[in-house]
């Protein structure tokens, strides 16, 4: 069974750093792309970056509301995906999701498998 | 960054009627849209991708079509386990965005 658990979320002041981990189990980590996503306090669904498998380059791509903030790696020995946030800003409270990433065709991923979520807030 | 639309906002629905979420793009993404239902609380769940492909474990009920810019996310017949919020979500560019969101509540 693919599962998918976040963790390292909590409350920090802005201008602070944060990083959170997505530790994977039923599936072979390394050959899929991960994927972060958020969720502010009643809102939408929004993209923060993913990172492609080792087998396309492990390469990441982010959002523009993070890019520069946040960077995304993984660990394919502990099957860990992690998204480490710099220079927060309250506007970056939010669920973050983790997800299994597949590949559809160059340059064309969806996800199939979400985590849990774990909640960051921003604030002073 | 590609924009997508969603309509109706909010929906009130019975059990049993037939439900359509329409999902518009701001420009082309072929195929390349998902739908996921989510509930309160809850992580999304993804229902259909490649615009009309359901994803396994899905119950027929959900159907997805078109292509270009506009698409329709259908449910046949509406069960008490449909209540739920449905975004659309394209993935053309690797800058993924998602349309706002449907929120398919009880009449």
């Amino acid at each position: 069974e693919v599962q998918l658990v976040e963790s390292g979320g909590g409350l920090v002041q802005p201008g602070r750093s944060l990083r959170l981990s997505c530790t994977a189990s039923g599936f072979t980590f390394g050959d899929y792309p991960m994927s972060w996503f958020r969720q502010a306090p009643g809102k939408g669904l929004e993209w923060v970056g993913f990172i492609r498998s080792k087998s396309y380059g492990g390469t990441t791509e982010c959002a523009a509301s993070v890019k520069g903030r946040f960077s995304i790696s993984r660990d394919d020995s502990k099957s860990i995906a992690y998204l480490q946030m710099n220079s927060l800003k309250t506007e970056d409270t939010a669920v973050y999701y983790c997800t299994r990433g597949l590949r559809a065709a160059a340059g064309k991923y969806y996800f199939d498998y979400w985590g849990q979520g774990t909640l960051v807030t921003v604030s002073s | 960054d590609i924009q997508m639309t969603q309509s109706p906002s909010t929906l009130s629905a019975s059990v049993g009627d037939r439900v359509t979420i329409t999902c518009r793009a701001s420009q082309s993404i072929s195929s390349w849209l998902a739908w996921y239902q989510q509930k309160p609380g809850k992580a999304p769940n993804l229902l259909i991708y490649k615009a009309s492909t359901l994803e396994s474990g899905v119950p027929s009920r959900f159907s997805g079509s078109g292509s270009g810019t506009e698409f329709t996310l259908t449910i046949s017949s509406l069960q008490p386990d449909d209540f739920a919020t449905y975004y659309c979500q394209q993935y053309n560019t690797y800058s993924l965005t998602f349309g706002p969101g449907t929120k398919v509540d009880i009449k």
